[in-house]
């Protein structure tokens, strides 16, 4: 079955710092693998996913993550975090066939401090 | 390109009283999703529509809970009685391809007292 670990419940970081959220899988086969992030009172909104190819990827609002096949690894990053990314983020994997649903972690919130 | 619409955004009930909840997909998206999301916690799926067929149900509290997607656009999830354990935020997504990209609605947030 497939199964999604963010080992960082929270996390605190200063206005300018870097960031890094961890993001492990466990799944037969290269899975599809997504970021989402929730701000308070609000749905998910998707930060960048990876479907197959360079494995660096980037998304909106300065992230990236990086596929590593050989860790099952999925890490979001940013090189200098803004007051405005506070909020709650969910690694997710997908299976690349058949109708399998999302499976989600179960987030890691990232505090700013100034 | 209008997003996953949800409605109520907020409801207070008490336990065994019943609820609905609405979603508008996104225009032509076959694929529709509920999840349930308690709090500090990810979501988790309760059903999955394939235009109006279920595809997975299989995590529904079928005593419960019910869904339904007529004409296969918008749908409602439905609790009756509700219980304590059921406060959470409900979302609704949609995608235009099971199992890819899926986009959010904004949820509605159930209170039971």
């Amino acid at each position: 079955a497939q199964s999604v670990t963010q080992p960082d419940i929270h996390i605190t970081v200063s206005e300018g710092a870097s960031l890094e959220l961890r993001c492990n899988y466990s799944y037969g086969a290269t899975p599809y693998l997504f970021w989402y992030v929730q701000s308070p009172g609000q749905g998910l909104q998707l930060l960048l996913k990876y479907f197959s190819g360079d494995t660096l990827v980037q998304g909106i609002k300065g992230f990236e993550a990086e596929f590593k096949r050989s860790q099952s690894s999925f890490n979001l990053r940013k090189p200098s975090v803004h007051w405005s990314d506070a909020a709650e983020y969910f690694c997710a994997v997908g299976a690349r066939s058949g109708n399998t649903p999302l499976v989600f972690g179960k987030g890691t919130r990232l505090s700013v401090i100034a | 390109e209008a997003g996953v619409a949800q409605s109520p955004r907020y409801k207070i009930i008490e336990k065994r009283q019943s609820v609905a909840f609405w979603c508008n997909p996104i225009s032509g998206h076959a694929t529709l999703y509920w999840y349930q999301q308690i709090l500090g916690q990810g979501p988790k799926l309760l059903i999955q529509f394939q235009n109006n067929g279920v595809v997975d149900d299989s995590q529904l509290p079928k005593d419960r809970f019910s869904a339904e997607r007529l004409k296969g656009v918008d749908s409602t999830l439905k609790i009756q009685p509700a219980k304590l354990e059921d406060s959470a935020v409900y979302l609704c997504a949609s995608s235009l391809v099971s199992g890819r990209l899926q986009y959010f609605g904004a949820g509605t947030r159930l209170s039971v007292l």
